[in-house]
């Protein structure tokens, strides 16, 4: 399966500790995006990574991806409550009909006051 | 502009009713998909419309789940003969390519 598999599956930190987040798949990807979910309910997106890139910053947010490694890591600096939320990486793999991409199971991120 | 919507947001039915879940894409969004998620779990790929192709459904967890996209927009999502382990959270999402723009889901209850 070409599935992305975040980890860990839950972290928690204090506040304004660096958070990061792993995401491991199996097969080579066009790209890798990474998403931020609230309360259950939809998913936002927030980065996404090109093959041929190695690293990219948005904000406080820094995601690397290493394609000989099948990995990408997010790093959330400085955090702050309001980013206790599930992350997830979804893939876009290569040979995939059209722009179809899978996510993986996310990693529940939980920052203490 | 609009973003995604989706209707019901929440839809509480009995055990072996059918029932419809609607989508609104982002006007000119050519993919659409239709995702599960479950209480504390991940999303679980249900369906894909691209354009004018053929839908991907090898997701579908069975065939009492379908889905229509008529005129490349609007999309319904129907499981029929609804059964209790059918209870999640159903996503929809619409792409141009790249990033997804999800809506506010449709919390199903099958008592």
């Amino acid at each position: 399966s070409q599935q992305g598999e975040e980890d860990p599956q839950a972290l928690s930190i204090q506040e304004g500790e660096n958070a990061t987040m792993n995401c491991s798949y199996k097969t080579s990807i066009n790209n890798l995006q990474w998403y931020r979910q609230n309360s259950g309910r939809g998913l936002v997106h927030l980065i996404l990574i090109r093959s041929n890139e190695r690293e990219k910053h948005s904000g406080r947010l820094r995601v690397t991806l290493d394609t000989s490694k099948k990995s990408s890591s997010l790093l959330i600096t400085a955090s702050r409550a309001a980013d206790t939320a599930s992350y997830f990486c979804a893939t876009d793999a290569t040979g995939n009909r059209d722009d179809k991409i899978i996510f993986g199971k996310g990693t529940r991120l939980h920052i203490l006051p | 502009g609009a973003g995604v919507s989706q209707s019901p947001s929440n839809k509480v039915t009995e055990k072996g009713k059918d029932v419809e879940l609607r989508c609104d894409p982002i006007s000119g969004h050519t993919a659409l998909y239709w995702y599960r998620q479950s209480l504390g779990q991940g999303l679980e790929f249900l369906i894909y419309f691209q354009g004018n192709s053929a839908p991907d459904k090898s997701g579908l967890p069975s065939d009492r789940f379908s889905a229509e996209r008529t005129g490349g927009s609007v999309s319904t999502l129907t499981i029929q003969r609804t059964q209790q382990e059918d209870s999640a959270v159903y996503l929809c999402a619409s792409s141009l390519g790249g990033a997804q723009y999800f809506g506010p889901g449709t919390r199903l209850t099958v008592t």
